[in-house]
């Protein structure tokens, strides 16, 4: 079974603060994802990227930055992180050969309450 | 933008039952996929089903396409109350990502 690894279950930073989000799958997916997932809004695709050290972004990016240096890692970056980013941050993996096409996993999901 | 939504957005129903949830999408698709979500952890796929095919099952599990009403349904035979979740369609757009509907709550009660 493929496996998403998301670093933390629940974070609480401060406002202002640089904040990462580290996402691991095991399955040697080519393509990942981070959403945003926020109650009455769905879920909302921040990046994503379908190569190492390669990015595209998503529906709303704006305050956000990712690093993909290797396969299996894919990192979210909340610049100085705001109050409007409290959310449910989930990260997904999926094949290579398109990116609309498969079935994406997921992680169980990152908490983030910015204070 | 949003491609996908669900129909009903919340749902309640005696164990054994069976449940049905709609999607509607506006613009044309190739494939269209169902995630359930326990409350408080991440997606998990159910079935894609492409826009050349009709029906699709995966045990309980029912899926109907019908493009010429741009619309899909599932459908969950003889309910459990371990169904409880949050159920999603997803449709890829004419820019290639995946959208995700904003999901039906179905609730089975013991």
């Amino acid at each position: 079974d493929v496996k998403v690894t998301q670093s933390s279950r629940y974070l609480v930073k401060r406002t202002g603060e640089k904040v990462f989000l580290e996402c691991v799958q095991d399955m040697d997916h080519e393509n990942m994802f981070w959403y945003r997932q926020d109650p009455g809004l769905g879920l909302r695709l921040i990046y994503f990227s379908y190569d190492v050290k390669m990015k595209e972004k998503g529906d709303i990016p704006e305050g956000y930055s990712v690093s993909r240096e290797k396969k299996e890692r894919f990192s979210l970056i909340l610049e100085s992180a705001s109050t409007n980013q409290t959310s449910m941050y989930l990260c997904a993996s999926s094949p290579g050969g398109g990116v609309s096409n498969q079935p994406q996993h997921f992680g169980d999901g990152t908490r983030l309450s910015i204070l | 933008s949003q491609q996908g939504e669900e129909d009903p957005q919340a749902l309640s129903i005696q164990e054994g039952e069976n449940a049905t949830m709609n999607c509607s999408y506006k613009t044309s698709i190739n494939n269209l996929q169902w995630y359930r979500q326990n409350s408080g952890r991440g997606l998990v796929h159910l079935i894609l089903i492409r826009s050349n095919e009709r029906e699709k099952h995966s045990g309980r599990l029912r899926v109907t396409l019908d493009t010429s009403k741009k619309s899909s349904s599932l459908l969950i035979t003889a309910s459990r109350a371990a169904d409880t979740a949050s159920y999603f369609c997803a449709t890829d757009s004419n820019t290639g990502k995946l959208i995700f509907g904003q999901g039906t709550t179905l609730q089975v009660k013991p």
